[in-house]
């Protein structure tokens, strides 16, 4: 069972540049989440969905753009990346139902340089 | 947005010694109250999920309680050892989580 899979491992962008970064799940879990990692600071919700053609805004969405066509993707899109955008990315899912834990991915390190 | 306070920032104790964590916030509007444990170059994983005012779970060493009237929730570390080194987070379900900042947990040995 490979759970939550997030690719790439690694990133390096340059200011200005685009990219998507991948977010997986083989679990059926309605709910998909993104999330970054600032020192100091924790984890950061960026984006949040609780099912297909579902998204909403987190704490922190600004420059990044998400969508949910299917129940098992959850791309995140930074749209001109800035190095205040340099972090690691964690996605995470989980059921819907009270109790129901978050499975994390193992995080995407992103660079802008 | 939430306003979700975790104390202490970060904690170093001695192999052995017995520790607690707080984790504070909003006591309206949220389903449960979520614990993970985060070591360092890995992803978090879930330790507790609470959803019952007064409700207590334990996974070997350790707990944790949950007080939904006051909004507040308690980790409790019996006995620490040197693999306990890690930060704890906590996070309140409204639906989405946001987690407060963790206490990170040194044990030396």
């Amino acid at each position: 069972n490979a759970g939550v899979t997030q690719t790439p491992k690694f990133q390096v962008l340059k200011t200005g540049q685009s990219m998507t970064l991948q977010c997986a799940q083989d679990m059926n879990h309605e709910y998909m989440s993104w999330y970054r990692q600032d020192p100091g600071m924790g984890l950061r919700l960026i984006h949040y969905s609780v099912g297909a053609g579902i998204t909403d805004q987190g704490e922190v969405p600004n420059g990044y753009n998400v969508s949910r066509s299917t129940t098992e993707d959850f791309p995140l899109r930074l749209l001109s990346a800035a190095p205040s955008q340099t972090s690691v990315y964690f996605c995470a899912s989980r059921a819907l139902g009270q109790g129901s834990p978050l499975h994390f991915g193992n995080g995407t390190r992103l660079t802008v340089t | 947005i939430l306003n979700v306070e975790q104390s202490p920032q970060s904690l170093h104790v001695q192999e052995g010694d017995s520790t607690n964590f707080t984790c504070s916030f909003p006591s309206s509007n949220f389903y449960a109250l979520h614990w993970y444990r985060w070591e360092t170059a890995k992803s978090p994983e879930a330790l507790f999920v609470m959803t019952l005012n007064g409700d207590e779970k334990k996974k070997g060493r350790i707990s944790a309680t949950l007080n939904t009237k006051e909004g507040y929730s308690y980790l409790y570390i019996k006995g620490s050892q040197p693999e306990d080194s890690a930060t704890y987070l906590c996070a309140p379900d409204t639906g989405k989580l946001i987690f407060g900042q963790g206490t990170t947990l040194q044990v030396k040995p």
